[in-house]
């Protein structure tokens, strides 16, 4: 059974990059697309961004100048980095995998499995 | 503002079915997937694809969609079943590929 384990730090002062790692279990890690997404206080989900094993990536395109997310293969990991964070940035953050099924014409993509999540707190 | 629409909340007394609609363009082209999430947890997903259960998913939850609008319908409704739910459909064709609802609180009364 596949699981993520994520982690970083929790608390940062505006103006500095937020840094976490999602390390991927009992499972392959090519073949999917490995996503970040955050939820701020009382809110919504807000997708983040995504990458595969090969380390290609997609970005939410109102985060994209200020978001790298990259993959280590050799390690079954992969990790986001958003720079000059804000207390806007005040959120929870998980990391999940995208898996997809269908056929042409009848495809689908879902969220199948996520991690427990990492508070993220940007305070001065 | 989300490219999915969901209503913001709904409520269906105990052992009733309460439906929760979520729409979108690109739900023309691509099948929903649905999320629950409870107070502290992280989202669990519900259903996918052409109304498929994830193992462990109660048969009470089903899926269909028409058009530009999917549905997640909850057919006696149980207590545990209260929380948030969100609505997922992934795109790679346009410039935002991701996106989730802003979703529907769910109360069983």
């Amino acid at each position: 059974q596949v699981q993520l384990q994520q982690w970083g730090a929790g608390l940062l002062r505006p103006s500095e990059t937020l840094s976490l790692t999602c390390a991927v279990y009992g499972g392959s890690f090519s073949g999917y697309y490995w996503n970040w997404i955050r939820q701020p206080p009382g809110k919504g989900l807000d997708w983040i961004g995504e990458i595969n094993h090969r380390g290609v990536t997609k970005y939410k395109p109102s985060l994209e100048s200020r978001v790298t997310i990259s993959v280590d293969t050799s390690k079954n990991q992969f990790s986001l980095r958003v720079s000059s964070v804000t207390a806007a940035d005040t959120a929870m953050y998980y990391c999940a995998r995208t898996n997809s099924g269908g056929s042409f014409g009848d495809f689908y993509y879902y969220m199948d499995v996520w991690a427990k999540g990492t508070t993220v707190t940007v305070s001065s | 503002s989300s490219e999915l629409t969901q209503d913001p909340a709904v409520s269906v007394a105990l052992g009733q079915t309460v439906r929760i609609t979520c729409q979108g363009d690109r739900l023309k082209n691509y099948y929903a997937s649905w999320y629950q999430q409870k107070p502290g947890q992280a989202p669990v997903l519900v259903i996918y694809g052409k109304n498929k259960r994830p193992s462990g998913i109660p048969a009470r939850f089903s899926g269909s969609s028409s058009g530009n609008t999917a549905s997640l319908t909850i057919t006696g409704a149980q207590a545990e079943d209260e929380g948030d739910y969100y609505c997922h459909c992934r795109d790679s064709s346009v410039y935002l590929p991701v996106v989730f609802g802003a979703g529907t609180k769910v109360t069983v009364l």
